[in-house]
């Protein structure tokens, strides 16, 4: 079975603050995003990557960096945290596979983020 | 243009029936994927399905199956024999390229 984990399922930071959100998957999967989700909106796309080292913009990147230095691991980086950045926070991995059709996507248990 | 569409934010159905939710998507690839998750209340994505855009033949996991119309371009899942633990929030999700897209979801209640 595919497992992606996060770091943490809840966390409270400051407006400013440096938060650091980790992502690690262990099925030697090619590519991982970053979404985070609000009511009424439904998932949006922060970053992605397809390898280590790479880095893609999705939907909605300002406020945000990420970080893979290796396969396993993608970090997600708010530089200095604001309140419209409270959020569910999920990420998630897939295969990678030419076919696009069949490259299913495995999410982590989310990590809902709390900015004050 | 929205890339997903999910028409029905709120749907109920009597345990043991079968219920139908909608997903309509856009797209001018080939090549795609559309996919079903399952949201519980604790938040965690619960992949259930996916059909091929080639694949001839509607896709079955179990009580899960999708009536895909590819003319139509529509997705729709199909729950049989509903259970109370199907409570939950369910997106509508396609991959074209190398990013995924998904609907704003269908909240579900079983009613006992």
């Amino acid at each position: 079975d595919v497992k992606v984990t996060q770091s943490s399922r809840y966390l409270v930071k400051r407006t400013g603050e440096k938060v650091f959100l980790e992502c690690v998957q262990d099925m030697d999967h090619e590519n991982m995003f970053w979404y985070r989700q609000d009511p009424g909106l439904g998932l949006r796309l922060i970053y992605f990557s397809y390898d280590v080292k790479m880095k893609e913009k999705g939907d909605i990147p300002e406020g945000y960096s990420v970080s893979r230095e290796k396969k396993e691991r993608f970090s997600l980086i708010l530089e200095s945290a604001s309140t419209n950045q409270t959020s569910m926070y999920l990420c998630a991995s897939s295969l990678g596979n030419r076919d696009r059709s069949t490259d299913t996507q495995y999410f982590g248990p989310g990590t809902r983020l709390t900015v004050l | 243009a929205q890339k997903i569409t999910q028409t029905q934010p709120g749907m109920f159905v009597q345990e043991k029936e079968a219920v139908t939710l909608d997903c309509t998507y856009d797209t001018s690839d080939p090549s795609y994927g559309l996919f079903w998750y399952k949201q519980p209340s604790s938040g965690e994505m619960i992949f259930l399905i996916y059909q091929g855009s080639y694949d001839q033949q509607n896709a079955t996991e179990g009580r899960y199956s999708l009536n895909f119309q590819k003319a139509r371009k529509s997705a729709n899942l199909v729950i049989s024999a509903s259970q109370l633990g199907d409570s939950a929030m369910y997106f509508c999700a396609m991959r074209e390229v190398y990013q995924f897209y998904f609907g704003t979801g269908t909240s579900l209640t079983v009613i006992p």
